[in-house]
């Protein structure tokens, strides 16, 4: 079974810090995307990463997939209280007959001002 | 565009009660998913269907029933309500690409009470 772990679990910093969070997995993932979830919302996506090494950036969020495709961190610099909410990781699980998306259990972050 | 509708929005049911979540997406999606989320539990997916007529069990499919008589609708049924069944759910629906990535386009959610 694939499993994906983030970490921290929960994160809280001060308006213009920076901060980096872990997506890790023992298994090997085609892509993985990131997903930003604000309270009574679903998750919306932010970036799909396809080729290991690969870095992409969207405005303050640096994301970057492993070399061997089996993590992604996602980096924010000089976080805004704008990007309070709950990041989750996820991949596609083809452990059964078709592929689906598994998740990763999310950190919390709040940026205070 | 509305992408991806969950009707009811919120719900309050008794125990062994039953009730029927609707979700509709409007993009083509060959593929769409029922997810239920808990509080430290993260997304757990119940189940899943990859075209019209198709269901497959997820993670947490105990139960639940679903359908998908038609391509753009995926029902969620809860056939006797327990207490451990509130929760947030929250229907998605996807394409493939040549690339295998799945990118999942999510409704609102259902938030259900069981009491």
């Amino acid at each position: 079974t694939q499993l994906l772990e983030q970490s921290p679990q929960f994160l809280s910093i001060q308006e213009g810090e920076n901060l980096t969070v872990y997506c890790n997995s023992s298994s090997v993932f085609s892509s993985l995307q990131w997903y930003r979830q604000e309270p009574g919302e679903g998750p919306v996506l932010l970036v799909t990463v396809v080729t290991g090494g690969e870095v992409k950036k969207l405005k303050r969020l640096t994301f970057q997939f492993g070399d061997a495709r089996k993590d992604s961190s996602l980096h924010i610099t000089a976080a805004q209280p704008g990007d309070t909410g709950l990041y989750l990781c996820a991949g596609p699980n083809y452990g059964g007959s078709q592929g689906n998306l598994i998740f990763g259990k999310g950190t919390k972050l709040s940026v205070k001002p | 565009n509305a992408g991806v509708t969950q009707t009811p929005k919120f719900r309050v049911l008794k125990t062994g009660q039953s009730m029927t979540l609707l979700c509709a997406q409007d993009m083509n999606h060959e593929y769409m998913y029922w997810y239920r989320q808990d509080p430290g539990m993260g997304l757990r997916l119940i189940h899943y269907s990859v075209g019209e007529g198709t269901t497959a069990k997820g993670e947490v499919p105990d139960g639940y029933n679903v359908s998908r008589l038609k391509k753009q609708n995926f029902l969620l049924g809860l056939e006797s309500a327990a207490p451990s069944q509130t929760s947030v759910y929250f229907c998605a629906s996807s394409y493939r690409s040549d690339r295998g990535n799945t990118e999942a386009f999510f409704g609102q959610g259902t938030r259900l009470t069981v009491v």
